[in-house]
């Protein structure tokens, strides 16, 4: 069965610091996403990205955050500074273009990030 | 905005007993789908089941079921015969019918004993 996947699965960071999280979304979807889990709190959404642009963000997207689609195949997400607040579980999630029952996001397993 | 609300930060049920959890929302859209996931100590995510705003018919998958009370705008979820592999945190989620983003409660953690 087709996953998403996710790497790494823990990266530990200085503050200050650029992180890279890699996705690799289900190959023929087409809508991707990130979420973010601060530890013991709801799961929240970051930002969606269709035909290589962002549809939507949310307001925890600042400046400090980007995404890419950078050869077809990764989704990344990149925190060109990070804080300590940063420190989460960041999940990546896909869907395929189709009508709606096929409107289900399939998650990955989450990249655990630290902000030391 | 829409909101979800979960009340019961925790649960639990005897092994092959039935639990409920909870569920609200607010939204001023009149179409919609709800959604249960799970998210096992793995922490991986998982969409337990979906329900649609238009369908009045609530939406079953083997021993997960759910209550969907539109006017009310509740949202609950039974699970029948519960194992030990249900246990889990539990969000419920809602998504606008041509939205994108999923927005989450906070989550009730379920425990199972045996």
């Amino acid at each position: 069965e087709p996953e998403v996947t996710q790497t790494p699965s823990h990266q530990v960071t200085q503050m200050g610091q650029e992180v890279i999280l890699r996705c690799v979304p289900i190959s023929n979807h087409l809508y991707f996403y990130w979420y973010r889990q601060i530890l013991g709190q709801k799961v929240e959404f970051l930002v969606s990205f269709y035909n290589n642009e962002i549809s939507e963000k949310s307001e925890i997207f600042d400046d400090q955050f980007s995404v890419e689609r950078p050869d077809g195949s990764n989704f990344t997400l990149k925190i060109r500074s990070t804080k300590l607040e940063d420190s989460a579980m960041y999940f990546c999630a896909s869907r395929d273009k189709g009508l709606a029952e096929n409107n289900e996001q399939f998650f990955g397993p989450g990249t655990r990030l630290t902000v030391l | 905005a829409q909101t979800v609300t979960q009340s019961q930060p925790e649960m639990s049920v005897q092994e092959a007993e039935t639990v409920t959890l909870s569920c609200t929302y607010d939204t001023s859209e009149s179409d919609y789908y709800l959604f249960w996931y799970k998210q096992p100590p793995s922490r991986q995510m998982i969409l337990v089941i979906r329900q649609e705003a238009y369908k009045q018919q609530n939406a079953t998958e083997n021993r997960f079921s759910v209550n969907f009370q539109k006017a009310a705008k509740s949202f609950s979820l039974k699970i029948s015969d519960s194992q030990l592999g249900d246990a889990a945190m539990y969000f419920c989620a809602y998504r606008n019918l041509y939205g994108n983003k999923l927005v989450f409660g906070a989550g009730t953690i379920l425990r199972v004993k045996s």
